[in-house]
């Protein structure tokens, strides 16, 4: 059974531009959460998306969005790149979200220059 | 208070000993908790899922939940230095949108030789 996949690996992008992330999850699993994982700041929420809408969202500025399509696949886009934004980007999957079981992807490294 | 907190440590044990990692929680509604192990550089991986108050083990692994006292530990026995990483707890926190997979910042060990 395939894992979660999220592409690209790695980024490097310069101050003021866009970036889109994107996530698969594994199969059958209709809830993707997004976190941002910086050295300081350790693991924080993003959103999470089930059945294409936004359940819940974390304490981010506007400039973070996600959306989820049909297949479950969700993407992730940073508008207007700031220095700060740089950070591991990770998505997890899950059933159904809420208590049960979350499984990573091997991350974005986003590089703000 | 945070909603799930953990010492951030370094927590130093040799080899061969009990690695005790401890984690508490804020939302007395909260049902299911994870344990995640994060080396450097790589996502987290799910290693223990516990729902029930008592103990849970899994080969070298044991977690223990105390919903009364809100607390959930892990315990590592015959600590190896390939257990010496990052490990994160976690646990949905309710919001308005429903369950958030909340984690800690993580508590480092380091096995030592």
């Amino acid at each position: 059974k395939a894992g979660v996949t999220q592409t690209p690996r790695y980024l490097i992008k310069t101050r003021g531009q866009q970036v889109t992330l994107s996530c698969s999850p594994i199969s059958g699993h209709r809830s993707v959460s997004w976190y941002q994982q910086t050295p300081g700041q350790g693991l924080q929420f993003l959103f999470e998306y089930f059945s294409e809408t936004q359940r819940n969202k974390g304490n981010f500025p506007g400039r973070f969005s996600g959306r989820q399509f049909s297949n479950s696949r969700s993407e992730m886009n940073v508008s207007t790149l700031e220095l700060g934004d740089s950070a591991l980007y990770l998505c997890a999957s899950s059933i159904s979200g809420g208590n049960t079981e979350a499984f990573f992807g091997q991350g974005t490294r986003l590089t703000v220059v | 208070q945070k909603e799930v907190e953990q010492n951030s440590g370094p927590l130093s044990v040799p080899e061969g000993a009990i690695a005790s990692l401890n984690c508490t929680y804020s939302d007395r509604g909260s049902q299911s908790f994870f344990w995640y192990r994060q080396y450097s550089g790589k996502s987290p991986e799910l290693i223990m899922s516990i729902y029930s108050n008592g103990d849970k083990e899994d080969g070298r692994f044991t977690a223990q939940l105390n919903k009364a006292s809100q607390y959930v530990s892990l315990l590592i026995r015959d600590s190896q230095p390939s257990d010496s990483a990052t490990y994160l707890c976690a646990a949905p926190i309710l919001t308005g949108g429903g369950n958030k997979l909340t984690f800690g910042t993580g508590t480092q060990l380091k096995v030592e030789l």
